[in-house]
């Protein structure tokens, strides 16, 4: 079974702070994402990694930046949290090597930002 | 630009009783569409994929299938454990890193 973990559940930061949230998958995936989840905007995109140390922005990359090191990991940063960031965040991955990229969740973290 | 719409938004179902939720979409070249579930506070849980139109795909009471222009989730006989948010995706054959598009989502609720 895949498996995708991310580093909280939930998280409360304040204004300003840097923010990590950190992901992990088993599955020795090529493909890793991020996204966020708003109520009445579903799950919007902020960046990908298709291979270590690549990246590519999403729909919403702005105040935020990632870090591919190894291929399992894969690490969202906020700069500098700001409230309109408070947000479920969602990790993904998925392997280009079948016939399409299923992508497999992790169990989110709730970032509140005050 | 792709584009992926569900309805309703909600649905309320007394148990046993069967519905259908629909997904339209518009895409450059429909590489596979998915159906995951997702209860409160937790992440996407995946269903199916449908590559082609005509494909159907069952698991337990589920059951997805695909047209040209839209893929419908059958609940048969729900139960209050169906309760949850639904949500449709699509992937474009154009696209080279596997991105999805999702549809809002459709939440179930299913009353004993």
């Amino acid at each position: 079974d895949v498996k995708v973990t991310q580093s909280s559940r939930y998280l409360v930061k304040r204004t300003g702070e840097k923010v990590f949230l950190e992901c992990v998958q088993d599955m020795d995936h090529e493909n890793m994402f991020w996204y966020r989840q708003d109520p009445g905007l579903g799950l919007r995109l902020i960046y990908f990694s298709y291979d270590v140390k690549m990246k590519e922005k999403g729909d919403i990359p702005e105040g935020y930046s990632v870090s591919r090191e190894k291929k399992e990991r894969f690490s969202l940063i906020l700069e500098s949290a700001s409230t309109n960031q408070t947000s479920m965040y969602l990790c993904a991955s998925s392997s280009h090597r079948g016939p399409t990229d299923t992508q497999y969740f992790g169990p989110g973290t709730r970032l509140t930002v005050l | 630009e792709d584009q992926v719409t569900q309805s309703p938004e909600a649905l309320r179902l007394q148990e046993g009783e069967s519905s259908s939720l629909n997904c339209s979409y518009t895409v450059s070249g429909l590489r596979g569409l998915f159906w995951y579930r997702q209860d409160p506070g937790k992440g996407p849980e995946f269903l199916f994929t449908l590559y082609s139109a005509g494909e159907e795909k069952e698991k337990e009471r589920l059951k997805a299938t695909l047209t040209k222009k839209e893929s419908f989730l059958h609940i048969t006989a729900p139960k209050p454990e169906d309760s949850a948010t639904y949500l449709c995706a699509v992937q474009a054959g154009t696209d080279s890193w596997g991105k999805l598009q999702f549809g809002a989502g459709t939440q179930v609720v299913v009353t004993p």
